[in-house]
């Protein structure tokens, strides 16, 4: 059975703090990991990692991949409260039905809370 | 620039009522897929589909049904509910790698 595991699952730092977020990944037929960023509402696309290793980077916000740990980390750095929000990792796979279908096994998330 | 449209966005059910979620996406995207998220719990796949006309199941299909008699359109079935469906339900498209989700629906079952 596929996982993805983030931790930790919450975490509550000051404005200002740079914060890394970490989540690994047991997926058959892995073909990429997705971060998320999710407020109120739908989550919203962030990075998209392959086992390249390359780094992501998006402004204050960059993400790897290790493909020999079969772990990513999400850093963010000089955070603001507009970082607060749950972001999700999720490791891609081939689907079973469909050459190009995929399926996602999404981690339960980290909360993060930025306080002024 | 839709995207993703999820409807309705709020419903309460009774025990043992029937109703279906709709899910539109103007992005000509070939696969599109169910989720409910819990708290506590992530994103877990009920159903998903590669194509009109074809459905799989995901993680978590039981009570649930669905449907894509157009290729814009995935609809979502409950028969009969339970109040164990009440969730977040989000649907998404996506072309390889990388998905796009609606706004989300938060079904309760009273």
């Amino acid at each position: 059975e596929d996982k993805v595991v983030q931790s930790p699952l919450s975490l509550v730092v000051h404005e200002g703090d740079t914060v890394t977020l970490n989540c690994s990944y047991e997926v058959t037929n892995f073909r990429s990991l997705l971060w998320y960023k999710q407020e109120k509402k739908a989550p919203t696309f962030l990075f998209m990692l392959t086992s390249s290793g390359i780094e992501k980077k998006s402004g204050r916000l960059s993400s790897i991949l290790d493909k020999k740990e079969l772990s990513s980390i999400l850093n963010i750095t000089a955070t603001q409260t507009g970082d607060s929000a749950i972001y999700l990792c999720a490791g891609v796979k081939q689907g079973k039905v469909g050459a190009g279908s995929y399926q996602l096994t999404f981690g339960k998330g980290t909360k993060l809370s930025v306080i002024p | 620039n839709a995207g993703v449209t999820q409807t309705p966005k709020f419903r309460v059910l009774k025990t043992g009522q029937s109703m279906t979620l709709l899910c539109a996406q103007d992005m000509n995207h070939e696969y599109m897929y169910w989720y409910r998220q819990d708290p506590g719990m992530g994103l877990r796949l009920i159903h998903y589909s590669v194509g009109e006309g074809t459905t799989a199941k995901g993680e978590v299909p039981d009570g649930y049904n669905v449907s894509r008699l157009k290729k814009q359109n995935f609809l979502l079935g409950l028969e009969s509910a339970a109040p164990s469906q009440t969730s977040v339900y989000f649907c998404a498209s996506s072309y390889p790698g990388r998905y796009t989700f609606g706004s989300g629906t938060r079904l309760t079952v009273v």
